[in-house]
């Protein structure tokens, strides 16, 4: 078990510009989620996958925003026409499935700051 | 929009004592789960309390839930400087499949050496 990863773990970016983070989840989890942190701020969720399939997404994620996860493991999120109200910490966590508690294992983010 | 409210919003505390953290909630739930967060850094799961339960223990964490009162309390004893962290409660809604965690705005904790 080597944990959820994300990639970058910083980014800055001008704005305008478009980013592409990636969440590699804990491997026998099917559910992945992201979620944007602000300072001072707890997480707040943005969209959910269930293997491939994308299952819940909040209002949110405008539509610059588009994350997949095309094969069922790895996810990528990616944020096109940075604003700088997109700064912020994008967490990556993953989930077993099944049942009606599921516990959350996160990854250390990618904090993103545009310019 | 954010359902948890941690209480208090900041705590300083000297190492060796006792630290206690409330949160409150807004809707029916399936579970309550607390979250440890070093500054900068991804959040660590602590504990998952279930709707059908009211006390848990983990090392020297203890978690209540009351979910007449929509809330919980999460009790550190015998804290430590690496205890310094902010602490969020999540839940997850009743009926909505589990899916999604609700964070609320979190309690720092400070402990002093």
């Amino acid at each position: 078990d080597t944990g959820v990863s994300q990639d970058p773990r910083h980014k800055i970016t001008k704005r305008g510009q478009n980013v592409t983070f990636r969440c590699d989840p804990i491997s026998e989890h099917n559910r992945l989620y992201w979620y944007r942190q602000t300072l001072g701020q707890g997480p707040e969720f943005l969209t959910y996958f269930q293997n491939e399939a994308q299952l819940e997404k909040s209002r949110l994620l405008s539509d610059r925003f588009s994350a997949e996860r095309p094969k069922g493991s790895f996810s990528t999120l990616e944020i096109q026409r940075t604003e700088q109200g997109d700064s912020a910490m994008y967490l990556c966590a993953s989930g077993h499935g099944g049942g009606l508690s599921y516990e959350q294992y996160f990854g250390p983010g990618t904090r993103l700051t545009v310019t | 929009s954010q359902q948890g409210e941690e209480d208090p919003q900041a705590l300083s505390i000297q190492e060796g004592e006792n630290a206690t953290m409330n949160c409150s909630y807004k809707t029916s739930i399936n579970n309550l789960q607390w979250y440890r967060q070093n500054s900068g850094r991804g959040l660590v799961h602590l504990i998952l309390i279930r709707s059908n339960e009211r006390e848990k223990h983990s090392g020297r964490l203890r978690v209540t839930l009351d979910t007449s009162k929509k809330s919980s309390s999460l009790l550190i004893t015998a804290s430590r400087a690496a205890d310094t962290a902010s602490y969020f409660c999540a839940t997850d809604a009743r009926g909505q499949g589990a899916q999604k965690l609700v964070f609320g705005q979190g309690t720092r904790l400070t402990i002093n050496p």
